[in-house]
């Protein structure tokens, strides 16, 4: 299993892009990069997934860099309500188990 | 809403008990899996059921256990429950979108033991 690393914490203002950083030196060939969201008590929320370069959708987009060692998810505007636990988690082309770490804590603000 | 359910919500029970936790997948979806997470703590994952059959493990405890039936609904059971198995239990669903295997989570069972 690919090991990931992020940032324990950031703070943002309301309005701002945050940006979040993951590490994942060990990523194989055929693994994807998917970031989940999770506010307190509830399940986590898939928010994107990519492989290489860049992917949007209508919430964030996902950088990945050509040596897929690291992907950084960008938030744009947020707002008070973006306030959760972000992770990063490799892996997902085959079955197996999924490892999370342990997330970054994004607090939002006015 | 992800379309996976959990039941019950919320347990309260006394240690060396056993409860069953239960969660339906999505429509269609073949895959579960069974996560818990503590206090501040991140998610462990603890295993897996495809189509009835075990999958992976993770670092679950002997008096933990689940299963998948055949309409791919699974249940988890936890017995001789101790406080530290006090936690949120969730579930996930997965299904395979353009070659990424994605996980749809449920909305969790909050179990304290007493």
């Amino acid at each position: 299993l690919a090991k990931t690393t992020q940032p324990i914490s950031m703070d943002s203002y309301e309005g701002q892009e945050v940006n979040i950083t993951c590490s994942h030196n060990n990523i194989a060939t055929n693994d994807y990069i998917t970031w989940y969201q999770q506010f307190p008590s509830q399940g986590p929320r898939f928010i994107i997934q990519g492989y290489k370069t860049k992917v949007t959708n209508e919430v964030a987009s996902l950088f990945i860099p050509a040596d897929r060692k690291s992907s950084t998810l960008s938030l744009p505007r947020v707002s008070l309500s973006d306030t959760a636990v972000y992770y990063c988690l490799v892996g997902g082309d085959s079955w197996g188990k999924f490892q999370f770490g342990a997330g970054t804590q994004v607090v939002v603000t006015p | 809403d992800s379309g996976v359910t959990q039941t019950p919500k919320h347990l309260i029970t006394a240690t060396g008990q056993r409860v069953t936790l239960r969660c339906s997948p999505r429509s269609g979806d073949l895959s579960v899996y069974w996560y818990q997470q503590s206090l501040d703590q991140g998610l462990q994952f603890l295993i897996q059921y495809y189509n009835g059959e075990e999958r992976a493990k993770g670092n679950i405890l002997e008096r933990f256990s689940a299963q998948q039936f055949p309409d791919l609904h699974s249940e988890l059971n936890l017995s001789s429950l101790e406080l530290g198995d006090s936690a949120l239990y969730f579930c996930a669903s997965s299904a395979r979108v353009a070659g990424a295997v994605t996980q749809y989570f449920g909305p969790g069972t909050r179990l304290l033991v007493l």
